[in-house]
């Protein structure tokens, strides 16, 4: 089955720089999302990206998808202590009976 | 707006007790409704998830069942806890089926003790 597995685990980085997570999945995919949690608080859906795009944008977010390697890469760019969180990746398949499968996840830590 | 609701937030209960926990989604109707439960810094694993009123289907065999009476009620059971079942339990929806956008509830913290 669609998994997503995102590195690094864990990323620490200082005020206003960028912050890269990655993300792979095994098989063919309808989409993937990426979600944020914060501490001890339910999912929040950033961005979804169709197979047939490449890349999208969203105001600090940046995604981007390679469907031939089958990974995705999460860019949150000029970070803020705000953006500590879990950032979880997350696969659509390709029908309608195929559930969103989630990654274990990466833990941003953006020390002011 | 749609919302999502869970209660209670957190629960400490002991093993052997029975277990109701209850989500409520406003705002739009037929959603797609999932429940999940999150160990300690992992991922979300899948543990049922409904399409319509009185239809659950089961991801992982376990000690927990679901019910929708409710086409924007759904239920989280236990008739007997055990301490593997402490975790962070959320809710979500989504108003298409397959692989799109969910919208998570704010979680119930369980601990069975």
């Amino acid at each position: 089955s669609q998994q997503g597995e995102e590195d690094p685990q864990a990323l620490s980085i200082q005020e206003g720089e960028n912050a890269t997570m990655n993300c792979s999945y095994k098989t063919s995919i309808n989409n993937l999302q990426w979600y944020r949690q914060n501490s001890g608080r339910g999912l929040v859906h950033l961005i979804l990206i169709r197979s047939n795009e490449r890349e999208k944008h969203s105001g600090r977010l940046r995604v981007t998808l390679d469907t031939s390697k089958k990974s995705s890469s999460l860019l949150i760019t000029a970070s803020r202590a705000a953006d500590t969180a879990s950032y979880f990746c997350a696969t659509g398949g390709k029908t309608s009976y195929d559930k969103v499968i989630f990654g274990p996840g990466t833990s941003l830590s953006v020390i002011p | 707006s749609q919302t999502i609701h869970q209660w209670p937030a957190t629960l400490v209960q002991p093993v052997g007790s029975p277990l109701s926990l209850e989500c409520t989604v406003e705002g739009t109707s037929n959603p797609n409704l999932y429940w999940y439960r999150q160990a300690a810094g992992r991922g979300l694993q899948l543990l049922f998830y409904s399409v319509g009123i009185g239809q659950i289907s089961s991801e992982v065999p376990q000690n927990l069942s679901a019910s929708r009476p409710q086409d924007r009620q759904f239920i989280l059971s236990s008739k007997k806890l055990l301490l593997s079942d402490s975790g962070f339990y959320l809710c979500a929806w989504s108003s298409l089926a397959g692989g799109e956008t969910q919208y998570f509830g704010p979680g119930t913290r369980l601990l069975v003790l």
